[in-house]
């Protein structure tokens, strides 16, 4: 099993430019989230789905949409980027969204706005 | 919504001393505390869970202690290695708006183990 996997995993854009992060996941999981974490600030929930067809905001979510294309997949679009986004992006996914399933993260996207 | 703090932010220790971080949580609703360790550029990765029934629990070198009273947990690192050297992250699990759990982090301290 690959667990979770993300593409891709190094991003530069320009300010305004857009690009979808691509998540997915082979262990059947319910739950899937995106974090960005940056220096000093641990990771922030940006939005997750507790199960397919279903989305919903996080801690931080303005700026960024997101698609659960199918149990399988979970993207974090930035519509028009900014420098307040560059930070690197976190998938996850959990078996559930009940209150002690483990969460298993992705080996994260480093994106740079300019 | 809950709010996790996280001390010390860096924590220095020779090898083979014991290492303690300490986490406090505003929501007494949360029932669920892992800590997550994340060596450089690496994914975090869980390394030990608590849940709201139980005050401590072992695994090998690594223990959790929870107060639930006090709305407090500490991670303890026994016989500290250079391996143990990385960033630890807490977090506390409480229900969300939408009726979902979800993980807050603390914001990490980074250890490190000196030879």
């Amino acid at each position: 099993n690959a667990g979770v996997t993300q593409t891709p995993k190094f991003q530069v854009l320009k300010t305004g430019q857009s690009m979808t992060l691509q998540c997915a996941q082979d262990m059947n999981h319910n739950s899937m989230y995106w974090y960005r974490q940056d220096p000093g600030m641990g990771l922030r929930l940006i939005y997750y789905s507790a199960s397919e067809g279903t989305t919903d905001k996080g801690e931080v979510p303005n700026g960024y949409n997101v698609s659960r294309l199918n149990k399988r997949e979970f993207s974090l679009r930035l519509e028009s980027a900014a420098p307040s986004q560059t930070s690197v992006y976190f998938c996850a996914s959990s078996a559930g969204t009940g209150p002690s399933y483990e969460q298993y993260f992705g080996p994260g996207t480093r994106l740079t706005v300019t | 919504g809950e709010n996790v703090e996280q001390h010390p932010s860096t924590l220095s220790v020779q090898e083979g001393d014991s290492a303690v971080i300490k986490c406090t949580y505003s929501d007494s609703a949360s029932n669920y505390f892992p800590w997550y360790k994340q060596e450089l550029g690496k994914r975090p990765q869980l390394i030990i869970d608590i849940r709201s029934n139980v005050g401590e629990k072992k695994d090998q070198r690594i223990a959790v202690t929870l107060n639930k009273t006090a709305k407090h947990f500490s991670l303890h690192i026994t016989e500290t290695q250079p391996e143990d050297s990385a960033v630890y992250f807490c977090a506390a699990s409480g229900l969300s708006g939408a009726g979902s759990y979800q993980l807050t982090f603390g914001k990490g301290t980074k250890l490190s183990v000196i030879p």
